[in-house]
């Protein structure tokens, strides 16, 4: 069964470091999102993307994160300078291009990123 | 406006019983709401969803029940097994254009053996 997949697991970085988290999408799914969830808490909306921009962000992603599809598969996650707030696990997510089912988001295992 | 609200926030069931997990919104727009699970260090995973034009979903031992006039929408675990345990998240979301979820804040359920 297709699935999403994120590298890496587990990074970690210094304060004011710059991060890329990568996400392979389902190969034929147009939608993409970010999500993050703080240790124990809810998982929380920060973009979405399709046909090559951003169609929504939260008040979460603010000028230090920027997303991009390189290329035909991989879609990523830049934090330029993080902060310790950051440290969270961040989950990519994709859906399909059908009304049907373009409401179904198929999640990734997450990349755990802890700033310290 | 926009909030899931979610309970109870944790919650503890002998094996072979119910577990009933109660979502509520505010949103009249919202018009899909699935139920996620999710296992320590996993991503969260699909496990049944509804919309609002039908009351009650049932895949397997997992029952959606929808009152759209209320509100509310909960999620029914028959039969519950230890393997259940884990965090379930339901959500909602808008058919705007862009179909972002909104979390509720989870519910830790524990099956004991």
């Amino acid at each position: 069964e297709p699935e999403v997949t994120q590298t890496p697991s587990h990074q970690v970085t210094q304060m004011g470091q710059e991060v890329i988290l990568r996400c392979v999408p389902i190969s034929n799914h147009l939608y993409f999102y970010w999500y993050r969830q703080i240790l124990g808490q809810k998982v929380e909306f920060l973009v979405s993307f399709y046909n090559n921009e951003i169609s929504e962000k939260s008040e979460i992603f603010d000028d230090q994160f920027s997303v991009e599809r390189p290329d035909g598969s991989n879609f990523t996650l830049k934090i330029r300078s993080t902060k310790l707030e950051d440290s969270a696990m961040y989950f990519c997510a994709s859906s399909e291009f059908d009304r049907a089912s373009t409401d179904t988001q198929y999640f990734g295992p997450g990349t755990r990123l802890t700033v310290l | 406006q926009q909030q899931v609200k979610q309970s109870p926030q944790s919650l503890i069931v002998q094996k072979g019983g119910i577990s009933i997990i109660n979502c509520a919104y505010e949103n009249t727009a919202f018009d899909y709401f699935p139920w996620y699970q999710q296992f320590p260090g996993k991503g969260p995973a699909l496990l049944i969803a509804i919309r609002p034009d039908v009351s009650e979903k049932k895949e397997g031992r997992f029952t959606i029940s929808f009152n759209k006039s209320a509100k509310q929408f909960s999620l029914h675990i028959m039969d519950s097994q230890p393997g259940d345990s884990a965090t379930y998240f339901c959500a909602a979301s808008i058919n705007s254009g862009t179909y972002k979820y909104i979390f509720g804040t989870g519910t830790r359920l524990k099956v004991l053996a």
